[in-house]
């Protein structure tokens, strides 16, 4: 059973604050990791992915990979209201002979201003 | 460019009737997919088409669940009959290569009543 787990939440952080998102795997042979955002009612929305070890920034957006220890995370900096939202990381591997994406349940955000 | 479309947006039924759900990926995307998040789940991977090819449909709950995708555009996913446990929100998704981001479209929220 190949699993994605993240916190829950609610993670509450004040605005301009850094919000530090955590997500571990279980599957060692997964190969890129996303981070959805997903706001109530809505679809998820693709904001980071990274495919090796390390860091890779996108404007407020750091994604961070460590595959020795099965982790990955997302910062976001000077964080905003508009950020509060539902968090997903997602997994990729090979499965079946396809790329599935596994999904964790998510962590809520929430930013206050 | 358009993103990833749904039709409809929601739908209501009742046990044992008959439901179709549209997807339109992104114009050029090989490669669709689709999930189901049920309430307090996470998101679950059901089944991926390469063009117009079943790849992978290991997530499909059971034989009731049928999904299609003629001329490898659009692709319909059928629930016959609909039970109880089927509802939640179904969504689509799309890529370009089958291990590259997935994007995806805004969901069906099927109640089966």
């Amino acid at each position: 059973q190949k699993e994605v787990e993240q916190n829950s939440g609610p993670l509450s952080v004040p605005e301009g604050a850094i919000a530090s998102l955590n997500c571990t795997y279980s599957d060692r042979g997964s190969q890129s990791f996303f981070w959805y955002r997903q706001y109530s009612g809505k679809s998820p929305e693709l904001i980071m992915f990274i495919y090796s070890n390390g860091d890779k920034e996108d404007g407020r957006f750091t994604a961070q990979l460590n595959k020795a220890s099965q982790y990955v995370s997302l910062l976001i900096r000077d964080s905003q209201p508009s950020d509060s939202a539902t968090y997903l990381c997602a997994v990729n591997a090979l499965l079946a002979g396809s790329y599935q994406l596994t999904f964790g349940k998510g962590t809520k955000l929430s930013v206050i201003p | 460019e358009a993103g990833v479309t749904q039709f409809p947006s929601h739908s209501v039924i009742e046990k044992g009737q008959t439901v179709t759900l549209r997807c339109d990926p992104i114009s050029g995307h090989d490669n669709l997919y689709w999930y189901r998040r049920v309430m307090g789940k996470e998101i679950k991977f059901l089944l991926h088409f390469v063009k117009e090819s079943k790849q992978d449909e290991s997530g499909m709950p059971n034989n009731r669940f049928l999904a299609e995708r003629t001329g490898g555009t659009y692709s319909t996913l059928k629930v016959q009959p609909a039970e109880l446990e089927d509802s939640g929100v179904y969504f689509c998704a799309s890529s370009q290569d089958t291990s590259s981001e997935q994007y995806f479209g805004p969901g069906t929220r099927l109640t089966v009543t």
